[in-house]
């Protein structure tokens, strides 16, 4: 059974800062991994997708790595400003238990960026 | 790029009713549709998989006649609430996984269910 983790729950930083977002999964058999952000009472916006065969995306200051063999991703986020501040999703996609691809997420980091 | 509208933002019902939600894709066609459900300060929960012109494919624990799921066309799938309770207040949110490009998947903008 696949279980995605992100670490921490919670991360709370200076203006100006950067800073790393970790996500960990227990089955390396995934199509892609997707990193999204959502904000209170909204939905999901996609911020990166990586492939399986890819290693890492970038888009402005956001870089995010996959290491498909140890089942981590982490999602670097440079010069950090307040509206950064969100839940960030990490989510893997596959096929695991039955014939259906699905899509699995992991518990998100809550992010706030101090002024 | 791939959009899917999701309606109604929010409603607000009285227990014992039905409430329908709507997913559109609006630029590509979604032969496949993913419905979760978020509670306060949680992930999201794959409620189930409707695929369009077959049954829906449910998630262990999920009631099937208490969510009832309707694909019937490639652009449209929705999801009905059966006699709505209190603890069915949640945040539902339906996804499509996008064909063209990078294959990544894309999710409507969520529903906030409030049962009184």
């Amino acid at each position: 059974k696949q279980e995605v983790t992100q670490i921490p729950a919670a991360l709370s930083v200076p203006e100006g800062e950067n800073l790393v977002l970790n996500c960990s999964f227990t089955d390396s058999a995934i199509y892609n991994l997707q990193w999204f952000r959502q904000d209170p009472g909204k939905g999901l916006t996609s911020l990166l997708l990586i492939q399986s065969s890819q290693r890492e995306q970038t888009s402005g200051r956001l870089n995010a790595s996959l290491d498909k063999s140890s089942g981590r991703s982490t999602l670097y986020i440079a010069a950090s400003q307040p509206g950064d501040s969100a839940t960030y999703l990490c989510a893997v996609s596959g096929v695991w238990d039955s014939s259906a691809s699905k899509i699995i997420f992991g518990s998100g980091t809550r992010l706030s960026i101090r002024p | 790029g791939a959009v899917v509208s999701q309606h109604p933002s929010r409603v607000i019902c009285k227990s014992g009713t039905s409430v329908k939600i709507e997913c559109r894709s609006l630029d590509f066609q979604a032969t496949t549709m993913f419905w979760y459900r978020q509670f306060p300060k949680q992930s999201l929960m794959l409620m189930a998989t409707s695929n369009e012109g077959s049954k829906a494919t449910y998630e262990q624990g999920v009631e099937k006649d208490k969510f009832l799921i309707n694909h019937a066309s490639l652009t449209l799938s929705t999801l009905t609430v059966t006699s709505a309770h209190p603890e069915d207040s949640s945040f539902y949110i339906c996804s499509a996984r996008v064909l063209s490009g990078n294959y990544g998947y894309t999710f409507g903008s969520g529903t906030r269910l409030t049962v009184v």
